[in-house]
């Protein structure tokens, strides 16, 4: 079955710095997912890539997927404290159903 | 447009009892799927449901049960509980069984067994 592996598992940075988030996979990537989660809250879809090569953006954050590698990064840019919380990305198993990785914990300092 | 929504949002149950949880998913979906979120396993599915049909299942025991109606509000239920299953228990919706479709999630019912 599909494993997901991210690192960090947690982070710490100072406000207005970048930092990513990878997440790789154990299996050929067809469609990956990033979720953030604010403790004990419900997922908020933040983008989904489709094709290899494939790079979104919304805001200051940005997601690439490299399907050679197996492979998905998620890149903030200049942080703020709204960007902390725990992402998780996601990728698709049998249909509908959705393997997640076990999350990175991100803290902003202000 | 509304959101995915999940009653109660918070429970309390003693071990033994059964528990039933309820989403609704955003309107026009068809598709709802339930996922265990832990500290300790992570997020994890539980099963899937559309037009009325479990049409996907993750592995976890026959406590585990779920349904849909028509109007695609689905409802899970946990017997015999353990303390193991305390729990966020999230839902999620999609408008069909098409793989790659983003899934939306419902805020949680975060229960807990004593």
């Amino acid at each position: 079955s599909q494993e997901l592996e991210q690192s960090p598992q947690s982070l710490i940075v100072q406000e207005g710095k970048n930092l990513t988030i990878n997440c790789t996979s154990s299996k050929t990537l067809y469609g990956l997912y990033w979720y953030k989660q604010k403790y004990g809250e419900g997922l908020i879809f933040l983008m989904m890539l489709q094709k290899g090569g494939e790079e979104k953006s919304h805001e200051k954050i940005t997601a690439k997927l490299d399907e050679k590698k197996q492979q998905s990064s998620l890149h903030i840019t200049a942080s703020q404290p709204s960007h902390a919380g725990i992402y998780l990305c996601g990728a698709d198993g049998n249909g509908n159903k959705l393997v997640f990785g076990a999350g990175t914990i991100l803290r902003v300092k202000s | 447009k509304a959101g995915v929504t999940q009653t109660p949002r918070y429970l309390i149950k003693t071990r033994g009892q059964q528990v039933t949880l309820s989403c609704s998913p955003i309107s026009g979906h068809r598709s709802v799927s339930w996922y265990q979120q832990t500290p300790g396993q992570g997020l994890q599915f539980l099963f899937e449901y559309f037009s009325e049909t479990q049409r996907n299942k993750g592995n976890f025991p026959g406590r585990f049960s779920g349904r849909q109606f028509s109007n695609s509000r689905s409802e899970m239920n946990v017997s015999t509980l353990e303390l193991g299953d305390s729990a966020l228990y999230l839902c999620a919706s999609s408008k069909t069984l098409a793989g790659q479709e983003t899934q939306y999630f419902g805020p949680g019912t975060r229960l807990l067994v004593l």
